[in-house]
């Protein structure tokens, strides 16, 4: 079993509707959870941010992390032409020995 | 892309060869890593830097070096490159741990024939 599972979709929605991106993890030491967005020929960039447990809004991105459940998603409201990317999920545990990425979601919002 | 240059951008090289790419940065950031992406694998480490001199294997090592003699460069080496080597590499930086926040530079996309 992979460290880190990432349905790699594709996921295609239209525009204005709600999305759910889900990641879940084996490694019950992981601490740090982060989405990073990915458009096509460009590098990661750091969407959201959560340490340990909880939800972790910021304008139409909500993160939400279960320990319990070992299971992490990311919401996105109201979608958009330009949310159309790839998500990748990251995740480290506190030594902070390696950033383990998902191996990412394709997601396209037509409009 | 937070300061951070990645060169060359594009390389297209014969089986046997060596590559190196090059990485810089003008944050000032302790920590940078050597990723490639790779479809159906996601990002992988391949080295990274914990200071000048400093490095650490990562995930999938084998067959890349890396040397850091200054802090805002960090050069990947693939001594003899291989086919299997083919993919895009990114470079990331970092101002403390792993587990801050890291910032990726744009990419070189290498194929080795």
């Amino acid at each position: 079993q992979k460290e880190v599972e990432q349905d790699p979709g594709p996921l295609s929605v239209p525009e204005g509707a709600i999305v759910s991106l889900n990641c879940t993890y084996s490694n019950s030491a992981f601490q740090y959870f982060m989405w990073y967005r990915q458009y096509s020929r460009k590098g990661p960039e750091l969407l959201m941010y959560t340490y340990s447990s909880g939800n972790k809004e910021d304008g139409r991105f909500t993160a939400q992390v279960d320990k319990s459940s070992k299971y992490i998603s990311l919401f996105i409201r109201d979608s958009q032409p330009s949310d159309s990317a790839t998500y990748l999920c990251a995740m480290s545990n506190q030594a902070g020995t390696a950033l383990i990425f998902g191996k990412g979601t394709t997601l396209s919002v037509s409009s | 892309d937070a300061g951070i240059t990645q060169s060359p951008r594009h390389k297209v090289t014969e089986t046997g060869t060596p590559v190196t790419l090059r990485c810089h940065q003008t944050e000032n950031h302790r920590y940078m890593y050597w990723y490639r992406q790779d479809p159906g694998h996601g990002l992988r480490l391949i080295h990274y830097s914990y200071g000048v001199k400093d490095t650490d294997k990562g995930e999938v090592s084998d067959g890349y070096s890396v040397s850091r003699s200054k802090t805002e460069d960090f050069l990947l080496t693939l001594e003899s490159a291989t086919s299997s080597q083919t993919s895009v590499y990114f470079c990331a930086i970092s101002d403390r741990a792993h587990t801050d926040t890291q910032y990726f530079g744009p990419g070189t996309r290498l194929t080795v024939l």
